[in-house]
């Protein structure tokens, strides 16, 4: 069964409006998650670094305001675009660690119309 | 900065077919090496890892070599079934794991 749970997996919304989409780790606890967003053909990029607690960390040329980052918990993180356009449409899919090895969740399709 | 170039695809091949997907790397230091797989509808999983030059990982009939020389990681197996269809990522880490690249990902399908 999954060990990263992510959803939604499908979403559609209207241009301007903002969408959130969650991660979690299911039976253990994840200080730190991370976001990958991927656009057809081309490679996951990441876009930040999610720590409970405290501000995530962004990759250069990812904008934290568009992009808002939330790790209220040891088994959560939210990602959630904000005022979405439709060059945000994309494949986002979050990552955890338990020790060394590394989960990821199913990914989240994001089409903004 | 350090990134991965992959195969493109979509690759085609019968059953019982040998598979190489080609993978290459550009880092300033040593990374380590990664190949995920994602099947239709599930997250991406690990499938083998080499963390030094000459390593080979393996898994499930799956291997890739380490070299270093040539800065790749081809991913090989000698006879594929139809269940090894899916998408397949090469990856490479700075070696603490916590900042991952991965290539454009390679969509293998595998006809009976």
């Amino acid at each position: 069964g999954a060990v990263v749970s992510q959803h939604p997996s499908w979403v559609i919304c209207k241009s301007g409006t903002s969408v959130k989409i969650e991660c979690r780790s299911l039976d253990f606890q994840a200080t730190t998650m991370f976001w990958y967003r991927q656009f057809p053909k081309q490679s996951l990029m990441l876009m930040a670094t999610s720590n409970e607690g405290s501000k995530a960390t962004y990759e250069q040329g990812v904008e934290k305001d568009k992009f808002l980052i939330n790790h209220a918990s040891l088994t959560l993180s939210t990602l959630t675009v904000t005022s979405a356009h439709p060059e945000d449409s994309s494949f986002y899919i979050c990552s955890a660690h338990q020790g060394s090895t590394i989960y990821f969740g199913e990914g989240s399709w994001l089409t903004v119309v | 900065g350090d990134s991965v170039t992959q195969m493109e695809g979509p690759v085609t091949l019968s059953e019982e077919a040998f598979l190489t997907i080609n993978c290459t790397y550009t880092a300033t230091g040593y990374p380590s090496l990664f190949w995920y797989v994602q099947y239709p509808g599930e997250g991406l999983q690990l499938l083998l890892k080499a963390t030094k030059a000459d390593d080979k990982g393996s898994n499930k009939g799956f291997e890739a070599t380490y070299r270093k020389e040539t800065t790749s990681f081809h991913l090989e197996k000698g006879s594929v079934q139809v269940s090894d269809s899916a998408v397949y990522f090469c990856a490479l880490s700075d070696g603490n794991n916590n900042d991952m690249r991965f290539g454009a990902g390679t969509r293998l399908t595998v006809k009976p």
